[in-house]
């Protein structure tokens, strides 16, 4: 069966301090793999999605950055965090052909707080 | 740009009642829509979607939803409440010809006994 591991489920990091989270999924093959902020109040916000090894696609400007070196390996960095980056952060992989209707499973999440 | 809103924060019902959990969307193109529940400590979990097919969708744990083009709306319903559904619902919306997914707010659910 398939399963998604995000580490780690919980971060307090100081404001311009760099950021590296993980997310790998083990039991399927060339996921489309997506990773999303809940910030605090709000809904959930997608950030970036990539369909395969090396392809990132963004959706919202910001700090933050996002790569795939390996094809279930989905990594969220910034070279020098913000206060507005604190929030839940999700990933989540889907197996469909369009991954936009993608059924899609989320990881526990990792909240991080930036001070 | 297509976008969410969930109607009320929070929501109490007591077991065995109805359950309603509102979401109207905004779309200029036809939508696909979803409703996802997130459990206490626990990741997101897809309950049903609606990607043009049957307007009533069947989800999992007893929820369904269905889809009304002339308001606009997805609401998500369940005839009689268990004290496991208490958990925070969300509403997603991608307009079927670009690649942006808005989620709604949440809306928290709560269970009396």
């Amino acid at each position: 069966s398939q399963t998604i591991h995000q580490w780690p489920a919980t971060l307090v990091q100081p404001v311009g301090s760099p950021l590296s989270l993980e997310c790998t999924v083990e039991g399927t093959s060339n996921p489309n793999l997506y990773w999303y902020r809940q910030a605090a109040g709000r809904g959930l916000q997608l950030l970036f999605y990539s369909v395969g090894i090396g392809q990132i696609s963004s959706e919202v400007p910001q700090n933050l950055s996002a790569s795939r070196p390996q094809d279930r390996q989905f990594i969220l960095s910034s070279k020098k965090l913000l206060l507005s980056d604190s929030g839940f952060y999700l990933c989540a992989w889907g197996a469909g052909t369009n991954y936009l209707t993608d059924t899609q499973y989320f990881g526990p999440g990792t909240r991080l707080t930036v001070l | 740009a297509q976008s969410v809103t969930q109607l009320g924060s929070h929501v109490s019902v007591s077991e065995g009642a109805l359950v309603l959990l509102r979401c109207n969307y905004s779309s200029s193109v036809p939508p696909y829509l979803f409703w996802y529940v997130q459990y206490p400590n626990q990741g997101l979990q897809l309950l049903l979607k609606y990607t043009s097919a049957a307007t009533l969708v069947k989800g999992i744990n007893g929820f369904e939803a269905e889809f009304k083009k002339s308001e606009t709306s997805f609401h998500l319903t369940k005839p009689s409440a268990h004290m496991s559904d208490a958990a925070e619902y969300f509403c997603a919306v991608i307009a079927y010809n670009n690649n942006d997914m808005r989620f709604g707010a949440g809306t928290r659910l709560t269970v009396k006994p």
